[in-house]
């Protein structure tokens, strides 16, 4: 079965950095893009970014742009998502996400991560 | 302000049928990018619901059904259950951002 495990969350201050994982299993990862969304506490869903299947092409919200980087390693399955100049806005559950497709433009999210909690404050 | 409009808030009785709408623009839905639909239980990670506008994933009951006309699209929940009561989000792409988009969120009640 489809699993996709997040790690690397945590509290951090305002300013620092932080890079999550998601590492995934029961499906062949290079077939698929994948994407990260977060929800602050309380709040709706909002997409972060995609990465295709290769790692050849990326997008990202405007919020997070110039600030935070999507990567893969397909030998090791796994997803990640550096984070620097972090702001207290930026404190939210991330849930990594396969997409349907492999290039994960304008398709589903057919399965989700359990989410790692990000904090950001001082 | 989401990209996307969904009602805050709707609630029904057991039993009943209650619909969601996700309004968006001619740079979402309305440019002919499909929408999807996700089910976030209370504590839990979201789950897909309705893909392509109108399908169901294997293991989603057929008391689900999507639809989408122009720059909208519904979600319908025929024989409201108590475990129907969650979160419920649109999704879609949009091409002037460049990126995916949800709508704000609607939280269903079953009274």
């Amino acid at each position: 079965q489809v699993q996709l495990v997040g790690s690397g969350g945590g509290v951090v201050q305002p300013g620092r950095s932080l890079r999550l994982s998601c590492a995934a299993s029961g499906f062949t990862f290079s077939n698929y893009g994948m994407h990260w969304v977060r929800q602050a506490p309380g709040k709706g869903l909002e997409w972060v970014a995609v990465i295709s299947y290769d790692g050849s092409n990326k997008y990202y919200a405007d919020s997070v742009k110039g600030r935070f980087t999507i990567s893969r390693d397909n030998s090791k399955n796994t997803l990640y998502l550096q984070m620097n100049s972090l702001r207290a806005e930026d404190t939210a559950l991330f849930y990594c996400a396969k997409d349907t497709t492999i290039f994960g433009v304008a398709s589903a999210f057919d399965y989700w991560g359990q989410g790692t909690l990000v904090t950001v404050s001082s | 302000q989401s990209v996307l409009t969904q009602p805050p808030s709707v609630s029904g009785a057991p039993g009943q049928r209650v619909s969601i709408s996700c309004t968006g623009s001619s740079s979402n839905i309305g440019a002919g990018y499909d929408a999807h639909w996700y089910q976030q239980l209370p504590g839990t990670a979201p789950k897909l619901l309705i893909y392509g506008n109108s399908n169901r994933p294997s293991g989603v009951p057929d008391r689900f059904s999507g639809s989408k006309s122009g720059t909208s699209a519904s979600l319908a929940i025929t024989g409201l259950q108590a475990e129907d009561e969650a979160d419920y989000y649109c999704q879609s792409y949009d091409n002037r951002l460049s990126g995916s988009v949800f709508g704000g969120g609607t939280k269903l009640t079953v009274l």
